[in-house]
């Protein structure tokens, strides 16, 4: 079958740095995508990877390795408004994501 | 440019009442897809349309409709509302069908079926 694993809940405190994991199996694999969901509003998209690799945008990178099913979001120097949930979405062999159930971040003062 | 919007809001539903969910996009987007959020589950695909005049099903399909009569506009119709379909539903569009394009989310309906 087809999953993807990611932590309920994580915390953080305001200036600090956290890595949020995902682990993905799919049928086929085309590309993995971060989003980035406030309480009680729509997902917003934060990053794609389809290559083996770090990529780096501003405060927040990812990272992706195909041959371990793995990538991670990392978030530096964390604001209050970096609270969230952050969803991990594979693409599968039919080009359709599959979800995983989300993180919710919570930053601390 | 508003991007998409969903309409409505919220809405409190009698179960075996018919719905439709309204949802419209001004990116001329060819692909949309209607996703519903359950508390500690992932976003579950209902229904896609991959361009104007084709739709498909998704991961759960049963209970819902879709149709796509233009580029700019995907309703989803709940023929018999049931409990099990309390959810929030997002609809979402892409530039070209999903798998590698980025989708872009409406502000979502929240909807309770008593």
């Amino acid at each position: 079958g087809q999953n993807i694993d990611q932590p309920t809940e994580m915390t953080a405190t305001e200036g600090a740095i956290v890595q949020i994991n995902c682990t993905y199996q799919t049928s086929g694999f085309n590309g993995l995508f971060w989003y980035q969901q406030h309480a009680g509003e729509a997902p917003t998209f934060l990053s794609y990877n389809v290559l083996d690799g770090l990529e780096e945008k501003g405060r927040f990178s990812s990272f992706l390795s195909r041959s371990k099913g793995y990538s991670y979001l990392l978030l530096k120097e964390l604001q209050m408004k970096d609270s969230a949930s952050y969803l991990c979405a594979a693409s599968d062999s039919n080009y359709q994501l599959i979800w995983g159930a989300g993180t919710k971040l919570i930053i601390k003062p | 440019i508003a991007g998409i919007t969903q309409a409505p809001t919220s809405q409190i539903l009698a179960a075996g009442r018919r719905m439709t969910l309204r949802c419209t996009q001004d990116m001329r987007h060819n692909a949309m897809y209607w996703y519903r959020q359950d508390l500690g589950l992932g976003l579950r695909l209902i229904h896609y349309s991959n361009t104007a005049g084709t739709t498909g099903k998704g991961e759960v399909p049963d209970g819902y409709s879709v149709s796509r009569a233009n580029t700019d506009d995907f309703p989803l119709t709940l023929a018999s509302a049931v409990p099990s379909q309390t959810s929030v539903y997002f609809c979402a569009s892409s530039e070209s069908t999903g798998g590698t394009d980025t989708q872009y989310f409406g502000p979502g309906t929240r909807l309770t079926v008593l």
